[in-house]
């Protein structure tokens, strides 16, 4: 396992148009997250799964944001529509449920950088 | 809305410096701290992760110590090298929720 991958690293798009990244987290880990980080800010959390279930969304994510993670492997994260204000850094992490946070640590992926131009 | 604060935001030293940052974060409801290294173009990397009062942790040059009752935690870097240059992270997870809240990191640059 060689640890947690995003595709694409970069991705540039026009404004209005929608794209989709790609995160393929550890094997054994149940939970995936998706954090997005701008200029100046820390990651903000957008969304995580427990296998197959999406358990928690922020408010951040707006409805032109949708992710998956179809069988409890990887997850997709989809922007509709997008806007400047979009363009990130876009991180994955994954981690164990029993223990994962008090004693492991989450494992991030080196991120998909979003440009909209 | 819980709040994660870092300081400084930045710092540059020379090789060989110790250095030290802050993470302040809510004092009631802990559950877990963490501390990442960011490196440009890499992954964020977990560095320590404390859940007790008074925890200490050490990783070679680099320690960890918590304050869950005054809701501090503080990083050092003794004798710092050019390869510490980074970005550190601090998150806080809170009792009952299964996510971290970052705070906006401190910048260290080391030059040689």
């Amino acid at each position: 396992d060689t640890g947690v991958s995003q595709d694409p690293r970069h991705k540039i798009t026009k404004r209005g148009q929608n794209v989709t990244f790609r995160c393929d987290p550890i094997s054994e880990h149940n939970r995936l997250y998706w954090y997005r980080q701008t200029l100046g800010q820390g990651p903000e959390f957008l969304t995580y799964f427990q296998n197959e279930a999406q358990l928690e969304k922020s408010r951040l994510l707006s409805d032109r944001f949708s992710a998956e993670r179809p069988k409890g492997s990887f997850s997709t994260l989809e922007i509709q529509r997008t806007e400047q204000g979009d363009s990130a850094m876009y991180l994955c992490a994954s981690s164990l449920t029993t223990g994962g946070a008090a004693n492991y640590g989450y494992t991030f992926g080196s991120g998909t950088r979003l440009t909209v131009v | 809305i819980l709040n994660v604060e870092q300081s400084p935001q930045s710092l540059h030293v020379q090789e060989g410096d110790s250095t030290n940052f802050t993470c302040s974060f809510p004092s009631s409801n802990f559950y877990a701290l963490h501390w990442y290294r960011w490196e440009t173009a890499k992954s964020p990397e977990a560095l320590f992760v404390m859940t007790l009062n008074g925890d200490e942790k050490k990783k070679g040059r680099i320690s960890a110590t918590l304050n869950t009752k005054e809701g501090y935690s503080y990083l050092y870097i003794k004798g710092s090298q050019p390869e510490d240059s980074a970005t550190y992270l601090c998150a806080f997870i809170a009792g009952g929720y299964s996510t971290l809240t970052f705070g906006k990191g401190t910048m260290l640059l080391v030059s040689p």
